[in-house]
């Protein structure tokens, strides 16, 4: 498909475990984010990626928390020993640029037991 | 403290009439604004925006007001079409500086009676 592509849909896994969230951006995007919403809440940032440049780390709320983008295209976003309160819907978006608009993923429903 | 503020959480509006959503913003770089339809279990989509050189963009029904002075943003979209129930999501960024990271609001669930 032409659009931004996660997986897995949904995740659910016990407290402690680690997680691994995929992320398939729009091929010759180059700016790539992700979000997390949690229930009630509005999109919160958690990392950026454009192009080359050193990602924007400032809005992981944790170290357990990282990031990575593999060749300008797939980012992995993992979650070490997981909490209770990680529990979130994880967004994935891709623009063309840093001032285009960002195309979303489905995201990412993850359910820590 | 939230720097985009969407205080209406739902709105409720009949086919055919106008709505309106509104959003307020603090910050005095955000030059770049957009808003974003959600429908459940789906990422939110892309639906107009505006930067801060204009003060309304208009996409067919969909029109998008932007008052600096007041830091107000308001979409407007008329005809209401049940279709447009969904989540609406305000985001608003600087331009300029390095670093584009849109900071969104929590989001108004406007809900179209047939």
């Amino acid at each position: 498909g032409a659009g931004v592509s996660q997986s897995p849909s949904n995740k659910v896994t016990e407290k402690g475990k680690d997680v691994e969230l995929r992320c398939d951006p729009i091929s010759g995007h180059t700016a790539l984010y992700w979000y997390r919403q949690s229930l009630g809440q509005g999109l919160e940032f958690l990392i950026y990626f454009q192009g080359n440049s050193a990602p924007d780390k400032s809005g992981l709320p944790s170290d357990r928390f990282s990031a990575e983008r593999t060749g300008g295209s797939v980012s992995t976003l993992t979650i070490q020993r997981t909490q209770q309160e990680d529990s979130a819907v994880y967004l994935c978006a891709s623009s063309l640029g840093q001032d285009q608009p960002q195309h979303f993923g489905d995201g990412t429903r993850l359910s820590i037991l | 403290d939230q720097q985009v503020k969407q205080n209406s959480p739902s709105l409720s509006v009949q086919e055919g009439r106008i709505s309106i959503l509104n959003c307020d913003y603090t910050n005095s770089m955000f030059d770049y604004f957009l808003w974003y339809k959600k429908y459940p279990a789906e990422g939110p989509t892309f639906l107009i925006s505006i930067s801060s050189i204009k003060d309304k963009n208009e996409d067919g029904r969909f029109t998008v007001f932007l008052n600096k002075s007041a830091k107000h943003l308001s979409l407007h979209i008329v005809p209401s079409q049940p279709g447009d129930s969904a989540v609406y999501f305000c985001a608003a960024s600087p331009s300029s500086g390095g670093s584009y990271i849109p900071t969104f609001g929590r989001g108004t669930s406007l809900i179209v009676h047939p």
